[in-house]
């Protein structure tokens, strides 16, 4: 299963929502999670099965879609928000999609 | 709290073989599937593979099948890694990354920090 995020480079300011996109090359269901990035640090679960926020998840981020088209929101971006953000299923064992830079 | 700490990564020359090791706590090991997924220097994301509690459900991403066999010892707290057959492109940080499913699989949840594995002669 091929995930394809777009766009590959986001660039807005602080206070801006963000809108990512994911699709998945076949049906998935909801089995898609959204994982934040840093440089220098591992990943951060953010969302699983396409709207379930992970524990201490902040409320601006949300998850949304099935099948085949998915959508990560930050509703109101803050400093710590800009990183690369990556989706990634589990129908077929687990593959990721190749990311999203959020910048300034 | 959560910890997972990675070793055993280095140089190894093309062709040779490599044991990453994954020791976990603040958890109950034996109860979560665990998983590696690694990244190539400045690039994204790579599931590698997976095991689920009791090493009864296993899979590898296609790059790696057949070179590649992770294991678990739910005695030692511990996730393991054998790497055969090394090439350049298996140059990457590894992550070991425990799923946060309880006696099934769902996705990854908490991660190590990684370790870096470069093939090169």
């Amino acid at each position: 299963i091929v995930l394809t995020q777009s766009p590959a480079t986001l660039s807005l300011s602080p206070g801006e929502r963000a809108t990512l996109s994911c699709r998945a090359s076949q049906n998935i269901n909801d089995y898609l999670a959204w994982y934040q990035q840093k440089p220098g640090q591992a990943p951060r679960l953010l969302i699983f099965d396409a709207s379930n926020r992970a524990t201490g998840i902040p409320a601006r981020f949300s998850g949304s879609g099935s099948g085949t088209d998915f959508t990560l929101t930050i509703s109101s971006l803050e400093p710590e928000d800009f990183a690369v953000y990556y989706c990634q299923q589990r129908l077929n064992w687990f593959t990721f999609g190749g990311g999203t830079k959020v910048d300034i | 709290e959560v910890h997972l700490v990675e070793s055993g990564g280095g140089l190894v020359q093309p062709g040779r073989s490599l044991r990453l090791s994954c020791t976990a706590s603040g958890f109950t090991f034996n109860d979560y599937a665990m998983h590696w997924v690694r990244q190539a220097p400045g690039k994204g994301l790579e599931w590698v593979a997976g095991i689920n509690w009791n090493s009864g459900s296993i899979g590898y991403a296609d790059s790696v099948k057949g070179r590649f066999t992770i294991s678990r010892d739910n005695v030692q707290n511990s996730l393991y890694l054998q790497m055969n057959s090394l090439r350049a492109e298996d140059t990457a940080f590894y992550y070991c990354a425990k799923d946060m499913g309880f006696l099934e699989w769902l996705v990854p949840d908490y991660w190590g920090q990684g370790t870096l594995v470069t093939v090169s002669s």
